[in-house]
């Protein structure tokens, strides 16, 4: 089965700029893959931030962005505030109504 | 809005069933073109999307999981289930229940609060 890739941990500093990846274990993520972002913390439901690629869901800050960049999905984060600190899970739809989510990054904002 | 609510038992016994509900509040299950979807979250590790269904009936499920999942459609259209056989250790963790967006974005908005299962004799 096709895994999907993720840093395990990221770290930046307050006001720093993060580009955390969604990738393939074989092959090239495009935006026919509907990459999809969702921000976690501690004994929290995962939200919905990013869907269809690029776009933010309602209440996500601008800072947040994502794209394609090279073969991967990529979320970033345009000066990094404290409480961005969070796991990052991406999701990826491979036809047929069947997904697959990636192994999240935890990321530090120190 | 749309609300998820999933419930259960928080303790199964090994090689039990593992059976859950995710009760749907402010809409049906057919009242729009969505998924209705399990995810399960062992402690520590990340997301496993399980499969979902759909107002019809229909299903699909992750392969690694496949020969011991059924996700179904209440009659009611309110409500959808999620069976896990043949449970072990490796099956504790929190279960999320998702409606998901069935042609694009394919997006998982809303989710359940979820719930903590435990496999233990």
């Amino acid at each position: 089965q096709t895994e999907v890739t993720q840093e395990p941990s990221f770290s930046v500093s307050p006001g720093g700029t993060v580009t955390l990846t969604c990738g393939l274990s074989s092959g090239s993520v495009s935006t026919s893959y509907y990459p999809s972002w969702y921000q976690q913390t501690p004994g929290q439901a995962p939200r919905t931030f990013i869907y269809s690629t690029t776009t933010r869901s309602s209440g996500v800050p601008d800072r947040f962005s994502g794209s394609i960049l090279g073969n991967k999905a990529a979320l970033t984060i345009t000066g990094a505030q404290a409480d961005d600190e969070s796991d990052y899970y991406c999701a990826l739809y491979m036809g047929s109504g069947t997904w697959v989510f990636g192994g999240g990054t935890k990321l530090t904002v120190v | 809005q749309v609300q998820l609510q999933e419930s259960g038992p928080g303790l199964v016994k090994p090689s039990q069933t593992l059976s859950l509900i995710c009760t749907v509040s402010g809409d049906s299950l057919c009242s729009g073109n969505y998924y209705w979807s399990w995810i399960r979250q062992p402690a520590g590790k990340g997301l496993e999307w399980l499969g979902r269904t759909y107002c019809t009936g229909s299903t699909n499920y992750n392969p690694s999981l496949k020969s011991r999942v059924t996700i179904s459609v209440d009659t009611s259209k309110t409500q959808f289930s999620l069976r896990l056989s043949s449970v072990t250790a490796a099956d504790t963790g929190v279960y999320y229940c998702a409606r998901v967006v069935a042609t694009s974005p394919f997006v998982f908005d809303p989710w359940g609060q979820g719930t903590l299962v435990t496999v233990s004799s």
